[in-house]
């Protein structure tokens, strides 16, 4: 399996601009989480879906982000518009059923200039 | 509450020496405990984990961990460590969602 896949890779962009951040889990998970990283702050769960459906997004900052997931194999995080303070790396993580572990993606470096 | 300390924020160590990561939890339920690594500009990778059985758990790259629970602790030890073990190590509870440890960056000197 190729395992968790995120693009892109990198994004740098200008402050105001709407980012969107991608994500394909492994095939057969089905819970889909949103990680951000940062010096100040750590590793800080976003949101995490179960059976695309969004379970817990007590952690979305504010607002400005937001998290889909269509389908099965397919999330996204949309930051609109963003801020200076949203560069981090972005991490995407899927866990499938029966089992606690979860597998985690390369992750996204946002850069907001 | 679920909680994760990672007592140490940097552990510096010699080449072939012995270390101890240290990690503890608290919980008032069962949970299941994690350790994971992240090298430089990489995403986090499994090392070991803890769902129940043996208090002593196996993981890749040499490395063990044991799970106290009267100490509520999950410490992670290698007897000889490589340059190669230079990363950030992340201690994380689970109970219905991750809680992860602030991290420990291990720096291994030559």
């Amino acid at each position: 399996d190729a395992g968790v896949i995120q693009s892109p890779r990198h994004e740098v962009t200008e402050m105001g601009q709407e980012v969107t951040l991608r994500c394909k889990p492994i095939s057969g998970h089905n819970s889909l989480f949103w990680y951000r990283q940062t010096m100040m702050r750590g590793l800080e769960l976003l949101i995490y879906f179960n059976n695309n459906v969004p379970i817990d997004d007590s952690g979305m900052p504010e607002d400005r982000f937001s998290a889909k997931m269509p389908n099965a194999s397919f999330s996204t995080l949309k930051i609109q518009p963003s801020e200076p303070r949203d560069s981090a790396v972005y991490f995407c993580a899927s866990r499938p059923p029966q089992d606690p572990e979860q597998y985690f993606g390369p992750g996204t470096r946002l850069t907001v200039t | 509450a679920q909680s994760v300390t990672q007592l140490d924020s940097q552990v510096p160590v010699f080449e072939e020496a012995p270390v101890e990561l240290r990690c503890n939890y608290s919980s008032s339920v069962s949970v299941y405990l994690f350790w994971y690594v992240q090298y430089p500009n990489q995403g986090l990778q499994l090392l070991l984990k803890y769902l129940s059985g043996s208090t002593l758990v196996k993981g890749i790259n040499g490395f063990e961990a044991e799970f106290n629970k009267s100490q509520t602790s999950f410490h992670l030890r290698k007897p000889s460590v490589h340059i190669s073990d230079t990363a950030e190590y992340f201690c994380a509870v689970n109970f219905n969602k991750f809680y992860f440890g602030s991290g420990t960056k291990l720096n291994v000197k030559p």
